[in-house]
């Protein structure tokens, strides 16, 4: 089984400034067939849902603002909010889709 | 517009079957794979399942002995039943669509079901 793992748990970041989230693939999800990364990035605030931010590790969702961004290939992966804003604050976990869904334990972001 | 909607009872005894259905709007039911995932309170996401219109079915191996899921495509639903339930089984349950990539999106609300005497 793919073990995602994330970090950190917490992070605490000023409003206005970077925040940088982890993500570490136990496996490969880099799929030769298509040159892709299998990796998904989904924002969730109390009482709703995931929303799908971020797919193929660096495709931003549509309606997602610009701000939010992923990098990494392989078994390595960060989602990058460039400037925190208030309503970015949330609990954000990465999804490997290569094999059946594994999520990372999720990365809580609060306002310093 | 794609549109998920969970029902099902909010309690269930401990021992009995937990059954709920999703009720999908905005997208062709035959044309994607539909996945249950479920998270406890203040924890993270797990993955329940999916399902496909000619009844495919992949399950969680942690589950597949107790979980049985179904479609309707007359009623543009699917199901989930998660038998011989316990505390543990207690969770805000969401269904959601699953493109052929495995990508999930987007996602029901959630319902949560309680499981106690």
């Amino acid at each position: 089984d793919i073990v995602m793992t994330q970090s950190p748990d917490f992070l605490a970041v000023s409003l206005g400034e970077r925040a940088t989230i982890n993500c570490k693939s136990s496996q490969n999800l880099l799929h030769s067939a298509d040159n892709k990364d299998y990796l998904a990035w989904y924002q969730q605030k109390p009482g709703h849902p995931p929303k799908l931010v971020i797919y193929w590790a660096s495709t931003r969702e549509s309606g997602v603002p610009d701000r939010f961004s992923g990098s990494g290939t392989g078994t390595e992966f960060n989602l990058t909010i460039s400037s925190l804003q208030a309503e970015d604050v949330a609990v954000y976990y990465c999804q490997q889709y290569y094999l059946t869904p594994v999520f990372g334990q999720g990365t809580k972001l609060e306002i310093k | 517009h794609v549109q998920l909607q969970e029902s099902g009872p909010g309690l269930v005894k401990p021992s009995e079957t937990l059954s709920l259905t999703c009720t999908v709007s905005g997208a062709p039911i035959t044309s994607y794979y539909w996945s249950w995932f479920r998270q406890p309170a203040g924890k993270g996401l797990e993955w329940i399942g999916r399902v496909y219109v000619f009844g495919d079915t992949v399950y969680n191996p942690a589950l597949e002995t107790r979980v049985t899921m179904s479609i309707d495509t007359s009623k543009k639903q699917f199901s989930l039943n998660l038998t011989s339930v316990t505390a543990a089984d207690t969770a805000t349950y969401f269904c959601a669509r699953t493109y052929r990539t495995g990508l999930v999106d987007p996602w029901g609300r959630g319902t949560l079901v309680i499981v106690s005497s």
